[in-house]
């Protein structure tokens, strides 16, 4: 089944604990992106990544890092994390990252920062 | 990229058709009109996209004006699990850095 996966779901976390979330996608798609999702503010885009090793930053990039060294994982980094970054984090792919291609989400992981 | 108006909330009764507005009045020649729903905290959900004419899918129709300054979304039989948040994005065609989803419009389908 096609489809994009991330992990953990469900995240509860101290301020300064390094934490990764991961995702990967099983259709070969050449694109992969992160948002970030906050009520109000609707969904944002973080990072993306138009192939393998080559990332970019979204609208809102600060406090994250990401990496792309296979093209089927997108790993979201949050080095020190803060409790405004408590939030609900969406993966997402698509074939080519052009707005043609239809993106793919996966099911999104709550985040908390205490 | 434009931006776009949407209406915060709308109703719908079950069975009708559902019909969400959007305006993207500074819209350019080579912006597409991107439709997204999420229902209650899931993955946004591709809907359907055009640039001028008309475009029709199994999930519904999107209707742009001639002007292309808005864009009607019809779900032509609303059901219960048609309630969500309905995202209406301009984009140019290109890679989709900065993606701006919006806060949409939040459909309710009322039995």
């Amino acid at each position: 089944e096609a489809q994009v996966t991330q992990n953990p779901r469900y995240l509860i976390t101290v301020t300064g604990k390094k934490l990764t979330v991961t995702c990967s996608q099983n259709m070969n798609h050449e694109y992969m992106s992160w948002y970030r999702q906050d009520p109000g503010l609707g969904l944002r885009q973080i990072y993306y990544s138009m192939n393998v090793e080559v990332t970019d930053k979204g609208d809102v990039p600060e406090g994250y890092k990401v990496s792309r060294k296979e093209k089927r994982n997108f790993p979201l980094i949050l080095e020190s994390p803060s409790p405004n970054q408590t939030s609900l984090y969406f993966c997402a792919s698509s074939l080519f990252g052009l707005d043609t291609d239809t993106q793919y989400f996966g099911p999104g992981t709550r985040l908390t920062v205490l | 990229d434009a931006k776009t108006t949407q209406p915060t909330s709308m109703d719908c009764a079950e069975g009708r058709a559902a019909n969400l507005p959007c305006n993207h009045s500074t819209i350019s020649g080579n912006e597409y009109v991107y439709w997204y729903r999420q229902i209650h905290s899931q993955g946004p959900q591709y809907i359907i996209h055009g640039l001028k004419n008309n475009e029709t899918n199994e999930m519904a129709s999107l209707i742009i004006t001639e002007d292309r300054k808005s864009s009607t979304l019809i779900l032509p039989h609303a059901t219960l699990r048609d309630t969500a948040v309905y995202y209406c994005i301009v984009r140019v065609a290109g890679p989709m850095n900065q993606f701006y989803f919006g806060t949409g419009t939040s459909l309710t389908v009322i039995p």
